[in-house]
């Protein structure tokens, strides 16, 4: 199975563009979904399918996923996307999560 | 909206059992593949255990193979995780979790609240 690799932290001032990334061997050939999760709530699914957003997730929220690396992308950051975030791919019989990368908005 | 209520948490001792259920409402569960996934305290997500919509496809991480048992009962619209010989690294909030209906890969589309289950003497 996949063994993904995120960043354990990643910073950023509000209205700048972070990149959080997923790493993992051939991680291009499948799909990536991406989770949101903020202190004492569940997770809140913003990507899947590597590039898609699910209705209600504003358009600032973008991914990308090729050859060994996948990437979500925040544009124009705000003070509300400070959260946890996970990357999650799945291998026919096994979901393999990132180890979450925590998104600080100076 | 979709509703995923779990139940059945608590305080256990190692080496003994818990059923965990959930209880799901406002869609079609018999269409919908399910998950469990827990997280430790300050800890990341780690997927458990997978069931298909009919339970023809049953997959467990390596980490509770054997010991754990994941079921559904589409009548009733519930999902159950069955955990025998529990240890303190068993210790996690556990998320009920839905498949999305895109057809292809997983993607988790919904979540439960999460019921905490300690294990500990």
């Amino acid at each position: 199975s996949y063994d993904l690799t995120q960043p354990p932290s990643v910073s950023v001032s509000p209205g700048q563009t972070a990149t959080i990334t997923c790493s993992g061997q051939k991680l291009g050939d499948t799909f990536v979904c991406w989770y949101q999760q903020k202190p004492g709530q569940s997770p809140l699914l913003v990507i899947y399918q590597d590039t898609k957003r699910p209705s209600g997730i504003p358009e600032r929220f973008s991914g990308s996923n090729s050859e060994n690396t996948a990437t979500l992308t925040i544009s124009g950051t705000q003070a509300m996307d400070e959260a946890d975030y996970y990357c999650q791919a799945w291998d026919s019989t096994t979901v393999v999560f990132g180890g979450g990368t925590k998104l600080t908005v100076l | 909206e979709v509703q995923l209520v779990e139940s059945g948490g608590g305080l256990v001792q190692p080496g003994g059992s818990l059923r965990l259920s959930c209880a799901a409402s406002r869609f079609t569960f018999s269409r919908n593949a399910m998950n469990w996934v827990r997280q430790a305290p300050g800890k990341g997500l780690e997927w458990v255990s997978y069931i298909s919509s009919s339970s023809s496809s049953i997959y467990y991480a390596d980490s509770v193979k054997g010991r754990f048992t994941i079921s559904r009962d589409n009548a009733k619209n519930s999902l159950f995780l069955h955990m025998n010989s529990l240890r303190p690294e068993d210790t996690a909030v556990y998320y009920c979790a839905r498949e999305a209906p895109v057809g292809t890969a997983m993607v988790i589309d919904y979540w439960g609240q999460g019921t905490l289950v300690t294990v500990s003497s």
